[in-house]
């Protein structure tokens, strides 16, 4: 599949700030999913987006699936410690259920 | 979701040796997904392991190298042939229940010397 990428690589916030990774894939995706892997973890399933526009909310993090249903963003308010870790982005293929993750977005707080 | 565990959870080995690493579920899935994961990279998909018959390898791996086995809807075994250095990576197997959205787990984190 398509590899999808992600801006930016890496991110250090200061705890309390905004934080925000986008998605970007040139093709037109049928969903956008979103995973968390904290460092020395493995992904955990956060999210995913089908329709387009689509906007979901999970407490602090907002997702958002762009209108052409090329391109998404997470969004985290007032970031916590809790949130260190690395946020991909995955996208599966039409009628398959294979996931090309993207390249990734590193988060670090700085407390 | 379910709980998956792989062993060995870690291991150092030596060039020219095999390692064969487990993933066990606890209920019965759809489909199981093998992935590699280079230090501070992405993940890789390597194969679909698919029951009775032989796994579905991705583009630049191949079955001699990565051997897969999955005997029934709850385990699979990934096999790292032949390894050199090139191979010091995190193997992280997934299950899907045919939504698309993928568990996995904890991965294993190997060292070839």
């Amino acid at each position: 599949g398509q590899q999808v990428m992600q801006i930016p690589q890496y991110q250090h916030v200061q705890e309390g700030e905004d934080f925000t990774t986008y998605c970007n894939s040139s093709t037109t995706l049928s969903n956008i999913q979103w995973y968390k892997q904290r460092p020395g973890g493995h992904p955990v399933f956060l999210i995913q987006l089908v329709k387009s526009g689509e906007v979901k909310k999970q407490k602090r993090l907002t997702f958002q699936f762009g209108e052409a249903k090329k391109n998404s963003s997470l969004h985290i308010t007032a970031t916590q410690t809790t949130d260190v870790g690395t946020y991909f982005c995955a996208r599966s293929n039409f009628g398959n259920e294979k996931l090309t993750f993207g390249t990734g977005t590193r988060l670090t707080i700085i407390p | 979701s379910a709980v998956i565990s792989q062993k060995p959870s870690r291991d150092i080995c030596q060039r020219g040796t095999s390692l064969t690493i487990q993933c066990q579920v606890d209920s019965q899935v759809t489909m199981m997904f093998w992935y590699r994961q280079q230090p501070g990279q992405s993940l890789t998909l390597i194969a679909t392991a698919n029951q009775g018959s032989e796994a579905t390898y991705e583009s630049g791996f191949v079955i001699d190298k990565f051997p897969i086995s999955r005997p029934n809807l709850t385990f699979s075994t990934l096999t790292v042939s032949n390894m050199s250095p090139e191979d010091s990576s995190i193997y992280l197997c997934s299950v899907s229940w045919g939504r698309e959205t993928q568990y996995f787990g904890p991965g294993t984190r190997l060292l070839v010397l």
